[in-house]
């Protein structure tokens, strides 16, 4: 039982390339998130699922794309990567959205 | 704008003392309040919770108080131990809400 997982654990990219984050799950939870988490600032939500099929924006959804591709998998799109997307990003999943289950992170650098 | 607040970004204390960290909310529709704790290189884990109806929640040497009409919950960790030193996350909800409203985080450093 892996938990939540994220690939790459580090990214390097320059302004204008475009990545994906991917996350998965094995505790058949029906919830999953991403969040960017920045000095200062705490946690801040970028995208949530609610369930298979359904995406819906956070607070800071400027400049990401999401996509639910079943009921584990939650990847994160930065079509155009800017210096201003330089953060640490966790994908967290919940069966029922209180007591979310974190994955180890992100750290994305944007030069 | 912040919805919830952790006002003091660093906190230091003595092995075998009283930790508390302090949080504050604005949103008076919160009912359901989390504290996580993140280790570097890490992502957070859930410590321990609180429902808006109680006012305490105790798990072994972590108590949660919820004061409501302050909107204003904080943790205290007995005895504090070297390994707790990390930084503490404050978070809240409401019902039928999908997502977590997180604080600025707290980091506690134990010294032995």
């Amino acid at each position: 039982n892996a938990g939540v997982t994220q690939t790459p654990k580090f990214q390097v990219l320059k302004t204008g390339q475009s990545m994906t984050l991917q996350c998965a799950q094995d505790m058949n939870h029906n919830s999953m998130y991403w969040y960017r988490q920045d000095p200062g600032m705490g946690l801040r939500l970028i995208y949530y699922s609610a369930s298979e099929g359904t995406t819906d924006k956070g607070e800071v959804p400027n400049g990401y794309n999401v996509s639910r591709l079943n009921k584990r998998e939650f990847s994160l799109r930065l079509e155009s990567a800017a210096p201003s997307q330089t953060s640490v990003y966790f994908c967290a999943s919940s069966p029922r959205g209180r007591g979310q289950y974190f994955g180890p992170g992100t750290r994305l650098t944007v030069t | 704008d912040q919805q919830v607040k952790q006002n003091s970004p660093s906190l230091s204390v003595q092995e075998g003392r009283i930790s508390i960290l302090n949080c504050d909310y604005t949103n008076s529709m919160f009912d359901y309040f989390l504290w996580y704790k993140k280790y570097p290189a890490e992502g957070p884990t859930f410590l321990i919770s609180i429902s808006s109806i109680k006012d305490k929640n105790e798990d072994g040497r972590f108590t949660v108080f919820l004061n409501k009409s302050a909107k204003h919950l904080s943790l205290h960790i007995v005895p504090s131990q070297p390994g707790d030193s990390a930084v503490y996350f404050c978070a809240a909800t409401l019902s039928g809400a999908n997502n977590l409203f997180f604080g600025t985080g707290t980091r506690l450093t134990v010294i032995p």
